[in-house]
C-alpha cells in the first residue's frame, strides 16, 4: 500500500496522559499537514512540513501539542497533558508538485481516533 | 462567520435524481477550490478541483462564482454509492499553505 499511513489507528487515555501519534505520507511527497477532525466538523489544520522544515502552525496547536519530521520523511505529533477536549480525529495528509501534481491535492491518511477518559 | 460555510443537511434523494450542494467562503483573494468526499469514519478524499470555468467529470459538476464567492457541485443520476458527507475546501490563501475545510453536507441516497 503507497498511501499515507498512520499508527495507531486508535488510542484510549486517561486525561494527563502524554500521546504520540505516527505518520507515515506517500514517499515522493515533501509537504505533510497535521489536521483535527470532531464529529460533524471538517478537518481543521493544525500544522504542516516542507520536507523537515516546519513552516506553519494553527492557533489551535496549544503549547501542549508539538508535531516533528525530523528527516523529511514520517513524522509524529505529540499530545502532553491531554485534556478531554483533545478527544477527536487526528488526520495526516501529504502533498508533492511531483509529475505535475499541485501541493493543493492532499492525500489523506486514515487517522488516529483519540479518546481521553 | 465561518471561513467557508456549508448547508450540513442531510439531503435525502431517490437514486437518479439530481441534487446539487452550495457553498460560501469569505475572503475574495481565495485561489483554490475543490470538493473532497468523505465516507463515514473515513478519511476525506478529493473528489475533484474547481476551475473558474466550471468543470464536470462523469456525473459531477463543479461551479465556481467569484463575484458571489459561492461554489457548486451537481450530481446528476445518483447512485447509492454517492451516500456520503461532501467537504467543500478552499486555499484561503493569506499566505497559508493549508486547506480550510468547510462542514460538510451529508448525502443520503435512498433506493
Amino acid at each position: 500500500d503507497t498511501g499515507v499511513s498512520q499508527n495507531p489507528r486508535h488510542k484510549i487515555t486517561k486525561r494527563g496522559q502524554n500521546v504520540t501519534f505516527r505518520c507515515d505520507p506517500i514517499s515522493e511527497h515533501n509537504r505533510l499537514y497535521w489536521y483535527r477532525q470532531t464529529l460533524g466538523q471538517g478537518p481543521e489544520f493544525l500544522t504542516y512540513f516542507q520536507n523537515e522544515a516546519q513552516l506553519e502552525k494553527s492557533r489551535l496547536l496549544s503549547d501542549r501539542f508539538s508535531a516533528e519530521r525530523p528527516k523529511g520523511s514520517f513524522s509524529t505529533l505529540e499530545i502532553q497533558r491531554t485534556e478531554q477536549g483533545d478527544s477527536a480525529m487526528y488526520l495526516c495528509a501529504s502533498s508533492s508538485r511531483a509529475g505535475g501534481s499541485s501541493y493543493n491535492e492532499q492525500f489523506f491518511g486514515p487517522g488516529t481516533r483519540l479518546t481521553v477518559l | 462567520r465561518k471561513e467557508v460555510e456549508q448547508d450540513p443537511g442531510p439531503f435525502n434523494v431517490p437514486e437518479g435524481a439530481t441534487v446539487a450542494f452550495n457553498c460560501t467562503y469569505s475572503n475574495s483573494a481565495s485561489q483554490s477550490f475543490f470538493w473532497y468526499r468523505q465516507d463515514c469514519r473515513k478519511e476525506p478524499k478529493l473528489l475533484m478541483s474547481v476551475y473558474s470555468s466550471g468543470n464536470e467529470d462523469g456525473r459531477f459538476t463543479a461551479q465556481l462564482n467569484r463575484a458571489s464567492q459561492y461554489i457548486s457541485l451537481l450530481i446528476r443520476d445518483s447512485k447509492l454509492s454517492d451516500s456520503a458527507t461532501y467537504l467543500c475546501v478552499v486555499n484561503l490563501d493569506t499566505g497559508r499553505r493549508a486547506l480550510t475545510f468547510g462542514s460538510g453536507t451529508r448525502l443520503q441516497v435512498q433506493p
